[in-house]
């Protein structure tokens, strides 16, 4: 079983749409939870970043983590076409590596 | 805050030729710096960790003679590719991590190297 789970998609909304992409775990150890945006060419941009079960609010996005069920989610609300990119989860123990899922390619189609 | 420049953007060179990637945070201190390759639709793999002042931790399968870090700065990490040869031609993206507690990791904009 890999450590984190993630859905490569690709995954294809229209403009306006709520979008939920998601990842599970496997360690229960895990204790840091992130989510990149990368745009094609361009490196990883850090969007969200928690390490408590919950929610997390900012602007159009909200990560949600629950960890009893190793499971972690990105919503993202009135998607744009500028929201079109690959989404990577990531997630972390203490100052260990991050352990990327393999990413989420997103379209939102105007 | 926590940006992160990586310079050159992209660079095509002849096989043989060694190539030097800088990485720089401009706004904070990192302890820590990571490199990573990536190929196309994938994922990042994680090739070295490289603490300032101290030798880089090189991931299992990744040549520490081929991939040549330094860290000398709390703000600057380079990786010179060595001998380059085609199968090296990747995509290569730095990480930076504030030197305070429990921070995450920045990243640049990646360098796109093509060894003709």
């Amino acid at each position: 079983q890999k450590e984190v789970e993630q859905d490569p998609g690709p995954l294809s909304v229209p403009e306006g749409a709520i979008v939920s992409l998601n990842c599970t775990y496997s360690n229960s150890a895990f204790q840091y939870f992130m989510w990149y945006r990368q745009y094609s060419r361009k490196g990883p941009e850090l969007l969200m970043y928690t390490y408590s079960s919950g929610n997390k609010e900012d602007g159009r996005f909200t990560a949600q983590v629950d960890k009893s069920s190793k499971y972690i989610s990105l919503f993202i609300r009135d998607s744009q076409p500028s929201d079109s990119a690959t989404y990577l989860c990531a997630i972390q123990i203490g100052d260990t590596p991050l352990v990327f899922g393999k990413g989420t390619r997103l379209s939102v189609i105007a | 805050g926590a940006v992160v420049s990586q310079h050159p953007s992209w660079v095509i060179c002849k096989s043989g030729t060694s190539v030097k990637i800088e990485c720089r945070s401009l706004d904070f201190q990192a302890t820590t710096m990571f490199w990573y390759r990536q190929f196309p639709k994938k994922s990042l793999m994680l090739m070295a960790t490289s603490n300032e002042g101290s030798k880089a931790t090189y991931e299992q399968g990744v040549e520490k003679d081929k991939f040549l870090i330094n860290h000398a700065s709390l703000t600057l990490s380079t990786l010179t590719v060595t001998s380059a040869h085609p199968e090296d031609s990747s995509f290569y993206i730095c990480s930076a991590r504030n030197a305070g507690g429990n921070q995450p990791q920045h990243f640049g904009d990646g360098t796109r190297l093509s060894i003709l």
